[in-house]
């Protein structure tokens, strides 16, 4: 079945410091990978994603992912987060057999100034 | 453009009690979905609508939950006698969904802020 693990409940950085946010997949055929970001009382909105080709993808906002399917990882990076960045991050997982996203339970970012 | 939008944002409503929540895609948009997200929990998948019918409403979470969607546009999740575990953000999407990747990516609403009391 499928599934997305986002092992990292809250995470706290600093600002201008690097960022790496997790995500594990588990899918029976070649996924697709999608990062999105949910501000304090907003829809959810799509930072990225990936289907096939170069595993390292570029996103908004100065995001980017790395799909590693050795690893079944599609882990989010940034190398200097803004406090602007606070949000929940939210990994999700489709593919051919499906017509639905599958969703982890989300990573809460904290920004100390 | 428009984005996708929900109405209303926020809904108190007292047990028992049957509510509808709206949602309204973005123009051309044949993919609908309805998620819900509970408090600290991740997003659970409700129904998906392709057109006006609804290919997978496996994540519907009991009787009391339907949804409609006419005219290819605007969608209505309602939830009948209410129960206060049924208190949570009710998410919408939309996707252009005519086929492949296309499908995939999903627009959504700021969502309709549930409260049973």
């Amino acid at each position: 079945a499928q599934s997305v693990t986002q092992p990292d409940i809250h995470i706290t950085v600093s600002e201008g410091a690097s960022l790496e946010l997790r995500c594990n997949y588990s899918y029976g055929a070649t996924p697709y990978l999608f990062w999105y970001v949910q501000s304090p009382g907003q829809g959810l909105q799509l930072l990225l994603k990936y289907f096939s080709g170069d595993t390292l993808v570029q996103g908004i906002k100065g995001f980017e992912a790395e799909f590693k399917r050795s690893q079944s990882s599609f882990n989010l990076r940034k190398p200097s987060v803004h406090w602007s960045d606070a949000a929940e991050y939210f990994c999700a997982v489709g593919g051919e057999n499906t017509d639905k996203l599958i969703f982890g339970t989300g990573t809460r970012l904290q920004v100390f100034p | 453009g428009a984005g996708v939008s929900q109405s209303p944002s926020n809904k108190v409503t007292e047990k028992g009690k049957d509510v509808e929540l709206r949602c309204d895609p973005i123009s051309g948009h044949t993919a609908l979905y309805w998620y819900r997200q509970s408090l600290g929990q991740g997003l659970e998948f409700l129904i998906y609508f392709q057109g006006n019918s609804a290919p997978d409403k496996s994540g519907l979470p009991s009787d009391r939950f339907s949804a409609e969607r006419t005219g290819g546009s605007v969608s209505t999740l309602t939830i009948q006698r209410t129960q206060q575990e049924d208190s949570a953000v009710y998410l919408c999407a939309s996707s252009l969904g005519t086929s492949g990747r296309t499908t995939y990516e999903q627009y959504f609403g700021p969502g309709t802020r549930l409260t049973v009391t």
